[in-house]
């Protein structure tokens, strides 16, 4: 099945720009989700289809997916925005859901 | 508002079954599918399977292929996860969430989520 790989980790100062990434076999050829757990609560998507933004997601949020790596850029970091990451793509050959392992992001 | 409502925690025995359900409101059941995502404590997610509320098609991750399954209720708008066999390694949080399916691009996202359902398998 297919495997997506990200980071365990991820430190940004407030106010600088965050990039976590998700790896994969020509993952450019998938839709890349993207989802922000905080401790105790249900994810959250906050990009879907590689660079779309959910209803009420900020601006700062933003995605890209080319060739084997997609990114989740967060701009203007704000403590807020610590929390773990995961990538999720949508294996068709399989018909299976596939969760990255998480990136935890950590705000100096 | 679209909200997943899920049961409340369980604990069980070794070997035991477990039933958690997951009550929708606020948009059409049959028109959106219902996929599980379970979160072990301290681990990440790992996508248990859907199922389709409309025709009760499922389709279930190979690593749980012969014990779990999903029922759904279109009377109450609510859809079940029942896992059986249980062994301590399913200890987890079991999560519902709302399939939002993109057929240009044959990719399934999670729109909406259950708060969660904690499942304890001790003896």
């Amino acid at each position: 099945s297919y495997v997506v790989t990200q980071p365990p980790s991820v430190s940004v100062a407030p106010g600088k720009t965050a990039s976590i990434t998700c790896g994969g076999n020509n993952i450019g050829s998938k839709s890349v989700h993207w989802y922000q757990q905080k401790p105790g609560q249900a994810p959250v998507a906050v990009i879907y289809s590689d660079d779309n933004r959910p209803s009420g997601i900020p601006e700062r949020f933003s995605g890209s997916n080319s060739g084997n790596t997609a990114t989740l850029t967060i701009s203007r970091v704000e403590a807020g925005d610590e929390a773990d990451y995961y990538c999720q793509v949508w294996d068709s050959s399989s018909d299976q859901g596939v969760f990255g392992g998480g990136t935890k992001l950590t705000v100096l | 508002q679209v909200q997943l409502v899920q049961s409340g925690a369980e604990v069980k025995m070794p070997g035991a079954s477990v039933k958690v359900s997951c009550k929708t409101s606020g948009y059409t059941f049959t028109h959106s599918a219902i996929h599980w995502v379970r979160q072990a404590p301290g681990q990440g997610l790992e996508w248990m399977g859907w199922i389709i509320p409309g025709n009760g098609k499922t389709r279930y991750s190979e690593n749980f292929q012969d014990r779990i399954t999903f029922i759904r209720d279109t009377s109450a708008s609510t859809v079940y996860m029942e896992l059986s066999s249980l062994r301590s390694e399913d200890t987890a949080v079991y999560y519902c969430a709302r399939g939002f399916y993109i057929a240009a691009a044959a990719t399934n996202w999670f729109d909406y989520w259950g708060q969660g359902t904690l499942v304890t398998v001790s003896s």
